[in-house]
């Protein structure tokens, strides 16, 4: 089973600082995302990376940045949290190509910043 | 631009009936469609899929109809029980190889006892 993991389940950080979300897939995908999820607004797109050291913004990049090294590992690096970053994160991976692109989710990092 | 949505953002249905969530989608040019289904505290899980190819596909208690004239998704699943209970996505995929996909706001199934 495909496994994607992201080190924390909950958060809180203070305004100002500067927060790192991690994630981990264990299949090898190519493809890795970072979603942020809020009331009535669904799923959005921050950034995704579709090979090491290969990055692209998503739909709301603003006051994020990415970094991906190794393959399995996607951060998700808020540089000077805000009030307004308080959000729910998903990390998703799946396949380079055109085949099924089904992602798979982590489990998600409730961020609350004060 | 493109917008996958869901018509109703909550749908109350009783134990062992049958339940339809619905999905507008705008871009004719998709080619993959998914639902998802994301439980309290945790994150979204595969349901099914199907591509524009195809019109119907089923899967253990899970129907998906897709409809391009319209562009219209819709997930059934039949004899709802409890543990159904939860958000529901549709997403689609733009016709591009990086796997990434547009998602709906999602509808919210309650399953009354």
């Amino acid at each position: 089973d495909v496994k994607v993991t992201q080190s924390s389940r909950y958060l809180v950080k203070r305004t100002g600082e500067k927060v790192f979300l991690e994630c981990v897939q264990d299949m090898d995908h190519e493809n890795m995302f970072w979603y942020r999820q809020d009331p009535g607004l669904g799923l959005r797109l921050i950034y995704f990376s579709y090979d090491v050291k290969m990055k692209e913004k998503g739909d709301i990049p603003e006051g994020y940045s990415v970094s991906r090294e190794k393959k399995e590992r996607f951060s998700l690096i808020l540089e000077s949290a805000s009030t307004n970053q308080t959000s729910m994160y998903l990390c998703a991976s799946t396949q380079h190509g055109w085949g099924s692109t089904e992602q798979y989710f982590g489990p998600g990092t409730r961020l609350t910043v004060t | 631009g493109e917008s996958v949505g869901l018509h109703l953002p909550t749908l109350s249905v009783q134990e062992g009936d049958n339940s339809i969530i619905n999905c507008a989608y705008s871009n004719s040019a998709s080619d993959y469609f998914i639902w998802y289904k994301q439980e309290s505290g945790k994150g979204p899980q595969f349901i099914i899929d199907i591509r524009s190819n195809m019109d119907k596909r089923q899967g253990q208690r899970v129907t998906v109809l897709l409809n391009k004239t319209v562009k219209h998704l819709s997930l059934q699943i039949a004899a709802t029980q409890p543990g159904d209970s939860a958000v529901y996505f549709c997403a689609e995929t733009p016709s591009s190889n990086t796997g990434k996909l547009i998602f709906g706001q999602g509808t919210t199934l309650q399953v009354k006892p």
